[in-house]
């Protein structure tokens, strides 16, 4: 069984620009989860959707971040302009829903902000 | 508000000796409550998860156990092994799916 895709795997920009993140999740995942985690933290969860729906973005920066999953499927996350502070491995996770919490984190994408 | 509190931050212990980790809860709604071991550089990775129905669950050198009544649960590891050394996170759901992380326990198994 394909696990969660993620990419890319490294970014780095300069601050001030813009930068998006993928993820796919497992096949017939209901629940996408964008989690940001700094090194030496926990993770903190970004924005959470329930097939193309938001369920809670009640801490992703509305300012400089979006996210979306158009179709209920993959899942895409921007951040524009970047900033020195949103260096940190952004982790895609996904579960089945309904019930179901047992989430699947992906490899996630290390993001380094010059 | 929705908060994971988690102790220790960093554990040291021999190897072949127990380990314990604890997290505490702040919504008696949570009905969830997941461990996962995060080796260097690597994703999270889920090891054991335990529902609001049970007080205990064991998978092998693991266990978890859950006091509903103090909201707070512990993940149990004995007879440590090297390949054990990883960050450990306890989440909880807060009865709504959204998993909410704990800061996290080093654990570093002394040969």
């Amino acid at each position: 069984e394909a696990g969660v895709a993620q990419s890319p795997r490294y970014k780095i920009i300069e601050k001030r620009q813009s930068v998006a993140f993928w993820c796919n999740p497992i096949s017939g995942h209901a629940t996408l989860y964008w989690y940001q985690q700094i090194l030496g933290q926990g993770p903190k969860l970004l924005i959470q959707f329930q097939n193309n729906g938001v369920v809670d973005d009640s801490q992703l920066p509305k300012d400089r971040f979006s996210a979306e999953r158009l179709k209920g499927v993959d899942s895409t996350l921007k951040i524009q302009p970047a900033k020195l502070e949103d260096s940190a491995v952004y982790l895609c996770a996904s579960s089945l829903g309904a019930g179901n919490t047992e989430a699947f984190f992906g490899q996630g994408t290390r993001l380094t902000v010059v | 508000g929705e908060n994971v509190e988690q102790h220790p931050s960093t554990l040291s212990v021999q190897e072949g000796d127990s380990a314990v980790i604890k997290c505490t809860y702040s919504d008696s709604a949570s009905n969830y409550f997941p461990w996962y071991k995060q080796e260097l550089g690597k994703r999270p990775q889920l090891i054991i998860d335990i529902r609001s129905n049970v007080g205990e669950k064991k998978d092998q050198r693991i266990a978890v156990t859950l006091n509903k009544t103090a909201k707070h649960f512990s993940l149990h590891i004995t007879e440590t092994q090297p390949e054990d050394s990883a960050v450990y996170f306890c989440a909880s759901n807060f009865g709504n799916e959204k998993l909410t992380f704990g800061t996290g326990t080093r654990l570093t198994i002394i040969p």
